[in-house]
């Protein structure tokens, strides 16, 4: 099955313990971003990646990291959560390598630091 | 600066009624304006896209209406059943573009009344 997977689903933290939230797709989609969801703010880009070793920053990359080392794989690191990082976050991947807005999204990571 | 400007945020519609959601962009290079629905607990997920070489795109219940010189564009739901409760994003971007941008409105949760 076609998917975009993210782990883990639901993670509480405390403020400046270092995270990663794993992203990995099975559809050989050169193109992958991470979003962060907050009420009334809608989908923000954080970062996004339109090939091996090819990252970019979005709308709010503060305070996040981003590698692409793989294909298949887009961590999002959180070198120091803060609570301003508390978000749901969606990873999403796109054929090809240039921008199709076609994106297939993960289910989200419910992220929650203290 | 928001790129794509949604509204309403909020909409409650009666079983059997017409959804409209609206959604208004600036940047005239756009060519490519992409509804998402999104369930609770869910990722986005693809509905519905248009190009602005057409006024209207149909798909079932849903329709795309696109006013170029407006800038304008907006997602009708005929027929509204409780399944479409969900939020509806309207999106827009570049396509093919190497910035691998994709423009997100704040989204609407739609609410329809059996």
């Amino acid at each position: 099955e076609a998917q975009v997977t993210q782990n883990p689903r639901y993670l509480i933290t405390v403020t400046g313990k270092k995270l990663t939230v794993t992203c990995s797709q099975n559809m050989n989609h050169e193109y992958m971003s991470w979003y962060r969801q907050d009420p009334g703010l809608g989908l923000r880009q954080i970062y996004y990646s339109m090939n091996v070793e090819v990252t970019d920053k979005g709308d709010v990359p503060e305070g996040y990291k981003v590698s692409r080392k793989e294909k298949r794989n887009f961590p999002l690191i959180l070198e120091s959560p803060s609570p301003n990082q508390t978000s749901l976050y969606f990873c999403a991947s796109s054929p090809g390598t240039a921008n199709t807005g076609e994106l297939f999204f993960g289910e989200g990571s419910r992220l929650t630091v203290l | 600066q928001q790129q794509v400007k949604q509204s309403p945020q909020s909409l409650i519609v009666q079983k059997g009624g017409i959804s409209i959601i609206n959604c208004a962009y600036e940047n005239t290079a756009f060519d490519y304006f992409p509804w998402y629905q999104q369930f609770p607990g869910k990722g986005p997920a693809l509905l519905i896209a248009i190009r602005p070489d057409v006024s209207e795109k149909k798909e079932g219940r849903f329709t795309i209406s696109f006013n170029k010189s407006a800038k304008q564009f907006s997602l009708h739901i005929m027929d509204s059943q409780p399944g479409d409760s969900a939020t509806y994003f309207c999106a827009a971007n570049v396509r093919g573009s190497t910035l691998g941008r994709l423009y997100f409105g704040r989204g609407t949760q739609l609410t329809v009344w059996p």
